[in-house]
């Protein structure tokens, strides 16, 4: 069964710091990796994908790949208040086009 | 950007009733729509995947007969809750994924039912 583990938090950060939040997959054949933003009560929003090992930067957002490790993580420079959320982070591949999706980690950045 | 709207964005009902939710793809065809439920606190669960003018996919667990899903055009699904319950009380979204950005899955805002 393939599943994706994020750990739930919540993860508090000061206003101004790097919050880093991390996942790890099980299905070995997956390919694209999604770093979604959910705030309470609304439906999610997609952040980034990565497909490729490395880091991919978007602004004050960086994904980072590691394909051998089956893990992915998400770098929020600079978090801001506004970044309070819960950040899901979803697989998909390894013959299925259906993304499977952690639980999401609890972000609170602080001022 | 792609948008996804949901309709109606919150409802409740009495016990017993049937609600049917509809999600639409504003701005692009959407050969693949996906329903998930979120319980509070709880991660997005897939309920069903249906692809435009076929049957719905339904996730194991999920009764096929209780929740009706109808992907009639490219940019229409409805999800019905038939003869709905409190324990079916929850938030459902839908995604939609186009044909051409295959990469991207696009959120609906969310359906919040409450049955009393």
């Amino acid at each position: 069964q393939k599943e994706v583990e994020q750990n739930s938090g919540p993860l508090s950060v000061p206003e101004g710091a790097i919050a880093s939040l991390n996942c790890t997959y099980s299905d070995r054949g997956s390919q694209s990796f999604f770093w979604y933003r959910q705030y309470s009560g609304k439906s999610p929003e997609l952040i980034m994908f990565i497909y490729s090992n490395g880091d991919k930067e978007d602004g004050r957002f960086t994904a980072q790949l590691n394909k051998a490790s089956q893990y992915v993580s998400l770098l929020i420079r600079d978090s801001q208040p506004s970044d309070s959320a819960t950040y899901l982070c979803a697989a998909r591949g390894g013959g299925s086009y259906i993304p499977t999706f952690g639980r999401g980690t609890s972000l609170i950045v602080h001022p | 950007g792609a948008v996804v709207s949901q309709h109606p964005s919150w409802v409740i009902c009495k016990s017993g009733t049937s609600v049917k939710i509809e999600c639409r793809s504003l701005d692009f065809q959407a050969t693949t729509m996906f329903w998930y439920r979120q319980f509070p606190k709880q991660s997005l669960m897939l309920m069903a995947t249906s692809n435009e003018g076929s049957k719905a996919t339904y996730e194991q667990g999920v009764e096929k007969d209780k929740f009706l899903i109808n992907h009639a055009s490219l940019t229409l699904s409805t999800l019905t809750v038939t003869s709905a319950h409190p324990e079916d009380s929850s938030f459902y979204i839908c995604s939609a994924r186009s044909g051409i950005s295959y990469n991207e899955q696009f959120f609906g805002p969310g359906t919040r039912l409450t049955v009393l």
